[in-house]
């Protein structure tokens, strides 16, 4: 089946320590997407990668880090420098960037403890 | 800056009509989407608007007019299942890169 995965559903972290959020897409998609999502404020976008070894910095991209070494592949670091982690992390992607509809995975709720 | 916004609640009753609004403000505007959110999953695609007009998907429709920054979902015969938050996301232009940015989303229920 063709999609985008994120692994686990839920995770854990004390805090203070590094974390990484997966994503994989099997939709050979160029462009990818990291969001969080936390109540009554809706997606936010944490970084972007349009391509391959290509990545921008979304609106609130401070505390995160990324990678994209491999076109189905995009992940998301949670580093201890962000303040508030706790919260439902969203990967999409599109076939390239902007008009293209973007397809989300199931996502990945991340309570920091 | 891009500025979007919507009802963050509505109620409707089911086999009703419903509205959701969205007003935009943004530059380099490409076109509008409007997504569907059940609590706790991932967004589905429901519509894309470039151009001005209305443009219907079965029970969904989705209306868009670039000259007033405005757009409207409109669900007919509603449904226990519609009960989502609808996000609506705009598309532009932004630092040689194309990005979409999204409103915070309209929490819909559905009551018997």
């Amino acid at each position: 089946d063709g999609g985008i995965t994120q692994s686990p559903k839920y995770l854990f972290r004390k805090e203070g320590q590094n974390v990484t959020l997966s994503c994989e897409q099997n939709l050979n998609h160029d462009a990818m997407y990291w969001y969080r999502q936390d109540p009554g404020q809706g997606l936010r976008l944490i970084y972007y990668s349009q391509i391959v070894n290509d990545f921008q910095k979304g609106d609130i991209a401070e505390g995160y880090s990324v990678s994209r070494e491999k076109k189905e592949s995009f992940p998301l670091t949670v580093t201890s420098a962000q303040k508030n982690p706790t919260a439902f992390y969203l990967c999409a992607s599109s076939i390239g960037a902007g008009e293209d509809t973007q397809y989300f995975g199931p996502g990945t709720r991340l309570t920091v403890l | 800056g891009q500025n979007i916004d919507q009802p963050t609640e509505m109620t409707a009753t089911e086999g009703a009509i419903v509205q959701i609004n969205c007003t935009y403000q943004t530059s380099g505007f490409n076109g509008l989407f409007w997504y569907q959110q059940h609590a706790g999953e991932a967004p589905t695609f429901l519509s894309y608007n470039v151009l001005d007009g209305l443009e219907e998907k079965g029970r969904f429709s989705s209306f868009l007019s670039r000259s007033k920054g405005y757009s409207y979902l409109l669900l007919k015969e509603l449904q226990m299942k519609d009960s989502a938050s609808y996000l609506c996301a705009v598309s532009h232009s932004y630092g040689g890169y194309q990005k979409v940015t999204f409103g915070t989303g309209t929490k819909l229920q559905v009551i018997p």
